[in-house]
């Protein structure tokens, strides 16, 4: 069974920083991409970020260009999700998914709220 | 970036039949797919690729279109199946999601 679990979101103040882990297992996590998808509190879906199988290739949505940073350690088979700069903006539910064309399986996802 | 429109909530009885519809404002070819979301849950893929179920989703589920104008149907509703729909579209980048369609008891 395919199973994703985030931790490692939180309350933060803006302009700090904080790293998103996702532990994988029940599937081979080198086979995949992988990406992040957030959900603002009571809005829609929105992609964040993805990479690819052995993380060469990674890439962002605009507003986060430049402060997040997308990663992978395939022999822990755990994604990753640096978020520098963070603003309320980024106030959201991040999920981390497996992707092809499509968002196959989803973690639980984890909150990150960016307050004063 | 491209824009899916969904109808924002359908009232639905079970038993019937229901199609929620999205449409983009670019072409996205067939690269369209479905997700069902339940109050306090992730996100499930329904179909992917317009009209292709994803592993042990029912058969009641279905997806037809292409270029800009697609349709999600649930066929016959169950209760169960009360929850927000999005669409997605792959084809152009950056990804982008639709605004969702609540699906509601009448």
């Amino acid at each position: 069974e395919v199973q994703l679990v985030e931790s490692g979101g939180g309350l933060v103040q803006p302009g700090r920083s904080l790293k998103l882990s996702c532990a994988a297992s029940g599937f081979t996590f080198s086979d995949y991409y992988m990406a992040w998808v957030r959900q603002a509190p009571t809005k829609g879906l929105e992609w964040v970020a993805s990479i690819s199988y052995d993380g060469g290739s990674t890439y962002y949505r605009d507003s986060v260009k430049g402060r997040f940073t997308i990663s992978r350690d395939n022999a822990k088979s755990s994604l990753y999700l640096q978020m520098d700069s963070l603003r309320s903006e980024d106030t959201a539910t991040y999920y981390c998914t497996t992707t092809s064309l499509q968002f196959d399986y989803w973690g639980q996802g984890v909150m990150v709220t960016v307050s004063s | 970036d491209t824009v899916l429109t969904q109808s924002p909530a359908l009232a639905v009885s079970p038993g019937e039949r229901v199609t929620i519809s999205c449409r983009a404002s670019e072409s996205v070819s067939t690269l369209m797919h479905w997700y069902q979301q339940k109050p306090g849950q992730q996100p499930k893929l329904l179909i992917y690729k317009a009209s292709n179920l994803a592993s042990g989703v029912p058969a009641r589920f279905s997806g037809s279109g292409s270029g800009t104008d697609f349709t999600f149907t649930i066929d016959p509703v169950e209760a169960d199946d009360i929850a927000t729909y999005y669409c997605h579209q792959s084809w152009n980048s950056p990804d982008t999601f639709g605004a969702g369609t609540k699906l509601e008891l009448k």
